[in-house]
């Protein structure tokens, strides 16, 4: 089974900092990687993805993620954040087992700062 | 495009009142899926349709019903709201029914029963 674990549900930084949010996967077969973003009041929106090829990953708004298969992790970073980063952060891990349906870690608040 | 719809956007209940939740694409996708997401739970599957005519239970099935009314349709019934129904519900679709394809999310609905 396929489970995802995103450490801190709460990340505070500072405007122009790094950004750096936590995901650690459970997978039993070869996993596809998903990070969505979730402004205030509204749904989720894909930011990136890794299913197979360059473990880099660049996505929208100049966050990447990559791929660790020795750490099970995936982690996403952003060089400099900006006050409109502010949202909720969702990593996905694929389904396994036969299922297509992703897994959904609990979400890391980012919370930016002036 | 508009993408996924839902509707309505806010809704409070009496303990014991029942209502549906519209959700739409003009996507031509061929899954659609409805979540519910509650605080530091992330978010949960209650059902999904891989395609028209087929739906299944996810992950909390219980107290609801869905829907697959045609290939853009796809709606959630709440047949006897109970307030542990409080949440924000968020439909989903995607393209097929694999692990490839990242999925897009309405704006959800929040209901609150009382």
């Amino acid at each position: 089974a396929q489970s995802v674990t995103q450490l801190g549900s709460h990340v505070s930084v500072s405007e122009g900092a790094l950004v750096l949010l936590r995901c650690n996967y459970s997978s039993s077969v070869p996993p596809y990687l998903f990070w969505y973003v979730q402004y205030p009041n509204q749904g989720l929106q894909l930011l990136l993805k890794y299913t197979t090829g360059a473990t880099l990953v660049k996505g929208i708004n100049g966050f990447e993620a990559e791929f660790k298969k020795s750490e099970t992790s995936f982690h996403l970073t952003k060089p400099s954040a900006h006050m409109s980063d502010a949202a909720e952060y969702f990593c996905a891990v694929r389904g396994s087992g036969g299922s297509y349906i992703p897994t959904f870690g609990r979400g890391t608040s980012l919370i930016v700062h002036p | 495009n508009a993408g996924v719809t839902q509707t309505p956007k806010f809704q409070v209940l009496k303990t014991g009142q029942s209502m549906t939740l519209q959700c739409a694409q003009d996507m031509n996708h061929n899954s659609m899926y409805w979540y519910r997401q509650d605080p530091g739970m992330g978010l949960r599957l209650i059902y999904y349709s891989a395609s028209e005519g087929t739906t299944d239970k996810g992950e909390v099935p219980n107290g609801y019903n869905v829907s697959r009314l045609n290939k853009r349709e796809f709606s959630l019934r709440l047949e006897s709201a109970a307030p542990s129904q409080t949440s924000v519900y968020f439909c989903a679709s995607s393209p097929q029914p694999s692990s490839y394809n990242e999925q897009f999310f309405g704006p959800g609905t929040r209901l609150t029963v009382l």
